[in-house]
């Protein structure tokens, strides 16, 4: 069965640009998380959504955005990039919205901002 | 709100030798708690969790750890590593009352397996 799938896998970008990263959950499970994770330190939740609806926002300026389509992939957004924004970002999936589940991390999508 | 702190930000360790990652946390109120790995260029996953019951869990790969609320601590143990067992570690908390999925981890813990 197939995992969290995340795209593009790296990507490089100019500050003031705008990017969209994706995130296919594993079949069947209903909620998204995003979490940024800066070269040293650990993941720092951005979003999560559950049935296509925001359940959680972490504390990312409003440049930042997500959605859930659907068939519960998701994008986030990042607008007026800031050389800051370099990171890698994980997206989660799991089964349910609670907090007792297990998270499925993918890959991630490493973002670069010269 | 909660905080995170692994104690070590590097642990090298010989192969077959006993481990132990330190993780404390600080939180106003109960909370779940999380030991992720991620092996170089993947994603983490999860090794085990700590919801209610006994106060030592065991996960995958020959991990267990054990909750002390009285010292807010959930360290990580594995009596032998292995050179597989080299990668990051992250502990991490969340609320009982969070219906965000907001997990907070902790900055890591390179654990290096020498042969």
């Amino acid at each position: 069965d197939a995992g969290v799938t995340q795209s593009p896998t790296h990507l490089i970008k100019t500050r003031g640009q705008h990017v969209t990263l994706r995130c296919s959950p594993i079949s069947g499970h209903k909620s998204v998380s995003w979490y940024q994770q800066v070269l040293g330190q650990g993941p720092q939740f951005i979003f999560q959504y559950y049935e296509k609806e925001e359940r959680g926002r972490g504390n990312f300026p409003d440049r930042f955005s997500a959605r859930q389509f659907p068939n519960y992939s998701s994008e986030l957004n990042v607008n007026a990039l800031l050389l800051g924004d370099s990171a890698l970002y994980l997206c989660a999936s799991s089964s349910t919205g609670a907090n007792t589940g297990e998270l499925f991390f993918g890959e991630g999508s490493r973002l670069t901002v010269l | 709100a909660q905080s995170v702190t692994q104690l070590d930000s590097q642990v090298p360790v010989f192969e077959e030798a006993p481990v132990e990652l330190r993780c404390n946390y600080s939180s106003s109120v109960s909370v779940y708690l999380f030991w992720y790995v991620q092996y170089p260029n993947q994603g983490l996953q999860l090794l085990l969790k700590y919801l209610s019951g006994s106060t030592l869990v065991k996960g995958i790969n020959g991990f267990e750890a054990e909750f002390n609320k009285s010292q807010t601590s959930f360290h990580l143990r594995k009596p032998s590593v292995h050179i597989s067992d080299t990668a990051e570690y992250f502990c991490a908390v969340i609320s009982v009352y969070n219906q965000g999925g907001k997990l907070i981890f902790g900055q890591g813990t390179e654990l290096s397996v020498k042969p």
